[in-house]
């Protein structure tokens, strides 16, 4: 159980393009989903929270213009970086929790999504 | 924000050794410290979460301590395999899974045959 989806899996797209990555949960309903940046061989740094149905909230540093995120039910998030440049290349993941009422559920991450910008 | 401090950044153990990585944390209100594995071009696959009313978890070869009054918390894989090899990261949250994430640097662990 607790298995979330994330596609594509490896994206190479020109510089000045926009880029859709969708993030699934396949077995549970997600209130809450995250994205995630990683980029070769660091740690994974949040760039935003997102509740169902809301406006998704930003970390401090991240542009909410460029990385739009809709959450448009309980089992979609798609983040989409916009008029990407090759400092955007990375390799995003998405977590999703099934908090609803119950706070203590832990977060299930994709298997993430190369994003390489020429 | 939360600082999450992870060492060391790379472990060699012999298999069937026993394998420890140790993180610490800055913000008393975190309350919730789960550990993540993660293999080459993969996402993370949780492995073991401890919330801060609890000392010790044990899950089969991998337990997980806190201490909370030093704020620092560690994971124990015992009678290592070949196949523990990967990164494990650990992570802390004032929330559990409602509020996102702050990771340590990562722990690269190599299980040498």
């Amino acid at each position: 159980g607790a298995v979330v989806s994330q596609h594509p899996s490896w994206v190479i797209c020109k510089s000045g393009t926009s880029v859709k990555i969708e993030c699934r949960s396949l077995d549970f309903q997600a209130t809450t989903m995250f994205w995630y940046r990683q980029f070769p061989k660091q740690s994974l740094m949040l760039m935003a929270t997102s509740n169902e149905g809301s406006k998704a909230t930003y970390e401090q540093g991240v542009e909410k213009d460029k990385f739009l995120i809709n959450h448009a039910s309980l089992t979609l998030s798609t983040l989409t970086v916009t008029s990407a440049h090759p400092e955007d290349s990375s390799f995003y993941i998405c977590s999703a929790s099934a908090t609803g009422t119950d706070p203590h559920q832990p977060q299930h991450f994709g298997d993430g999504t190369r994003l390489s910008i020429l | 924000g939360e600082n999450v401090e992870q060492h060391p950044s790379t472990l060699s153990v012999q298999e069937g050794d026993s394998a420890v990585i140790k993180c610490t944390y800055s913000d008393s209100a975190s309350n919730y410290f789960p550990w993540y594995k993660q293999e080459l071009g993969k996402g993370p696959q949780l492995i073991i979460d401890i919330r801060s009313n609890v000392g010790e978890k044990k899950d089969q070869r991998i337990a997980v301590t806190l201490n909370k009054t030093a704020k620092h918390f560690s994971l124990h894989i015992t009678e290592t395999q070949p196949e523990d090899s990967a990164v494990y990261f650990c992570a802390a949250s004032s929330g559990g899974g409602a509020d996102g994430l702050t990771f340590g640097k990562g722990t690269h662990l190599i299980i040498q045959p």
